[in-house]
């Protein structure tokens, strides 16, 4: 079974924060997503990484950046956390394009 | 606007009925999925339908798509309590890695 883990499922921190959100799937796929979900607006793209290295903005990547070092390994990083971004975080990865996404259980995440 | 667009937002049904639901999307797709989320997780993949394929099933569920219309359908026949749960269309983006998730079906199956 794919699997696609997120280091945490809920995460409160402060305005201002640096904010580390980890992502790891363990079946060798190319591709990973980042994603945030508020009700009423569906999931939003924020980064995705085609390779090791490689990332590309999303739909709303104001706020975040990402790492990936390495190829099971996603990171999305919230520089200066703000109120705005408490959300529900989506970790997701596909073996190749215009192909299944396997999503992560989420990080909820409030920021005060 | 989201690239795809589920329809209705909202269902309520008894067990044992049919749900159906629908998807419209604006351009052109190499293909289409549907994805299901229980309430506070992560999505699920169900199903994905090619632009060349029509109609799919798998177990449960039956899912269309008219490519002339830009628009899918997905039903979930002899619903159960278990169906429960957020339905989201996700389409591709041509020329792009990216998939455009719509703002999805919340379906309810009463007992």
């Amino acid at each position: 079974d794919v699997k696609v883990t997120q280091s945490s499922r809920y995460l409160v921190k402060r305005t201002g924060e640096k904010v580390f959100l980890e992502c790891v799937q363990d079946m060798d796929h190319e591709n990973m997503f980042w994603y945030r979900q508020d009700p009423g607006l569906g999931l939003r793209l924020i980064y995705f990484s085609y390779d090791v290295k490689m990332k590309e903005k999303g739909d709303i990547p104001e706020g975040y950046s990402v790492s990936r070092e390495k190829k099971e390994r996603f990171s999305l990083i919230l520089e200066s956390a703000s109120t705005n971004q408490t959300s529900m975080y989506l970790c997701a990865s596909s073996p190749v394009t215009w192909n299944e996404q396997f999503f992560g259980p989420g990080t909820r995440l409030t920021v005060l | 606007s989201q690239q795809g667009e589920e329809d209705p937002q909202a269902l309520s049904i008894q067990e044992g009925e049919n749900a159906t639901m629908n998807c419209s999307y604006k351009t052109s797709i190499n293909n289409l999925q549907w994805y299901r989320q229980n309430s506070g997780r992560g999505l699920v993949h169900l199903i994905l339908i090619r632009s060349n394929e029509r109609e799919k099933h798998s177990g449960r569920l039956r899912v269309t798509l008219d490519t002339s219309k830009k628009s899918s359908s997905l039903l979930i026949t002899a619903s159960r309590a278990a169906d429960t749960a957020s339905y989201f269309c996700a389409t591709d983006k041509a020329g792009t890695y990216k998939y455009i998730f719509g703002t999805g079906t919340r379906l309810k199956v009463l007992a």
